[in-house]
């Protein structure tokens, strides 16, 4: 069974440049989450999808990030005209459908860094 | 605002002793409850879930909860120096399918 998938591991963006990040959920899971860590510190909840619809973006900047799961295809998160504070890993986890599934599994997450 | 509370650590252990990892939450409506392992520059591992009042038991593993008091900890036996890692403690509201994550709690045995 494969689990979680996220790419590129590794992302370097020059400062007002787009960053693209990539999740495969688990097989059979509908649920996606993002989140944001910064180094020595906790992880940060940004926005949860199912398919075609968001769900909660309470913890998503207002503005240059944009996230979407489409019918079809990976999950995306979508940074626009990064900044040097971008610079932070990125984890997708992915849970499965179902009343107290609420397990979350982690893919190795995506280093961003913004030179 | 919920809140998941962890002493940040750093908490050492000499190895083979028993590490205790202690958390509280807020949100009294809260109904899963996760402990999660994270070595550095690795992503979070799911160690244990617990949904129940009590104890449960997985190996060298035991997650304990108490509802009344808005409390969880893990219970690591046989300590070894592999076990070194932040292990974070998550929760989940009934209403909520979102997971509120505590910052973790450092762990580091010695040998």
């Amino acid at each position: 069974n494969a689990g979680v998938m996220q790419n590129p591991r590794h992302l370097v963006r020059r400062r007002g440049q787009e960053a693209r990040l990539r999740c495969s959920p688990v097989k059979g899971h509908s649920h996606v989450y993002w989140y944001r860590q910064l180094p020595e510190e906790g992880l940060k909840f940004m926005v949860y999808l199912q398919k075609e619809n968001i769900i909660d973006e309470s913890g998503m900047p207002k503005e240059r990030f944009s996230a979407e799961f489409p019918k079809e295809g990976p999950s995306i998160l979508r940074i626009q005209q990064v900044v040097r504070g971008d610079s932070a890993a990125y984890f997708c986890a992915s849970s499965p459908l179902g009343t107290g599934e609420y397990e979350q599994y982690f893919g190795p997450g995506t280093r961003l860094t913004v030179t | 605002q919920k809140e998941v509370e962890q002493n940040s650590g750093p908490l050492s252990v000499p190895e083979g002793a028993i590490a205790s990892l202690n958390c509280t939450y807020s949100d009294r409506g809260s109904q899963s409850f996760f402990w999660y392992r994270q070595y550095s520059g690795k992503s979070p591992e799911l160690i244990m879930s617990i949904y129940s009042n009590g104890d449960k038991e997985d190996g060298r593993f035991t997650a304990q909860l108490n509802k009344a008091s808005q409390y969880v900890s893990l219970l690591i036996r046989d300590s070894q120096p592999s076990d070194s890692a932040t292990y974070l403690c998550a929760v989940n509201g009934i209403r909520d399918d979102k997971i509120i994550f505590g910052k973790g709690t450092r762990l580091h045995i010695l040998p």
